[in-house]
């Protein structure tokens, strides 16, 4: 089936650590994307990458870095730099231009 | 300047039709999306409407496109209780690198 896995679904953190969200999809998208959502609020865009070796900040960029070696993978490292790391994180991707995202059902990162 | 702004909170009674609606900024979005989240999970790509069209009817949703006031609405007929959720209306904003811009969504409740 084809799809987008995001994992794990949960994960906890001690404060100072640096942890890393795995993000693989097989739809053959050229795009994708790091999202940040939070209690009552919409999605915040972290990192996006519309192409192999190519990625671009977003609105919420500090504190988080990705990288993009292979088309089907986009993983997210949330840094000791992030102040308020606690969040639900969503990785989707689409054919090029954003068009028809796909999400994967989300980790939930939380920092003890 | 990126905004799509939704309504927060919407309730309705079983059976009854539910209307959502959004504003967007991008006079050039070529998409216009609807996304539904239910509790704890990724976001599902509802339904989308194309910006040279009007209207797009899937089963029970409609949606209606107003481009001249920049205004998109997403229509439930038969509201049912697994409609319960929260709807999140999307553009692709065209600055540089397209993406995906968000409202903060709307939680629909419904009750018998």
């Amino acid at each position: 089936d084809g799809g987008i896995t995001q994992s794990p679904k949960y994960l906890f953190r001690k404060e100072g650590q640096n942890v890393t969200l795995s993000c693989e999809q097989n739809l053959n998208h050229d795009a994708m994307y790091w999202y940040r959502q939070d209690p009552g609020q919409g999605l915040r865009l972290i990192y996006y990458s519309q192409i192999v070796n190519d990625f671009q900040k977003g609105d919420i960029a500090e504190g988080y870095s990705v990288s993009r070696e292979k088309k089907e993978s986009f993983p997210l490292t949330v840094t000791s730099a992030q102040k308020n790391p606690t969040a639900f994180y969503l990785c989707a991707s689409s054919i090029k231009g954003a068009q028809l995202a796909f999400f994967g059902q989300g980790t939930r990162l939380t920092v003890v | 300047g990126e905004d799509v702004e939704q309504s927060l909170f919407l309730s309705v009674r079983e059976g009854d039709s539910s209307v959502i609606n959004c504003t967007y900024t991008d006079s050039s979005s070529t998409y216009l999306y609807w996304y539904k989240q239910e509790p704890g999970a990724g976001l599902q790509l509802l339904t989308y409407i194309f910006s040279n069209m009007d209207m797009k009817q899937d089963q029970r949703l409609t949606v209606l496109l107003n481009k001249k006031d920049k205004h998109l609405s997403l229509r439930i007929a038969d509201t049912q209780t697994g409609d319960s959720a929260i709807y999140f209306c999307a553009e692709i904003f065209s600055g540089g690198y397209n993406k995906l811009i968000f409202g903060a969504g709307t939680r629909l409740a419904v009750h018998p």
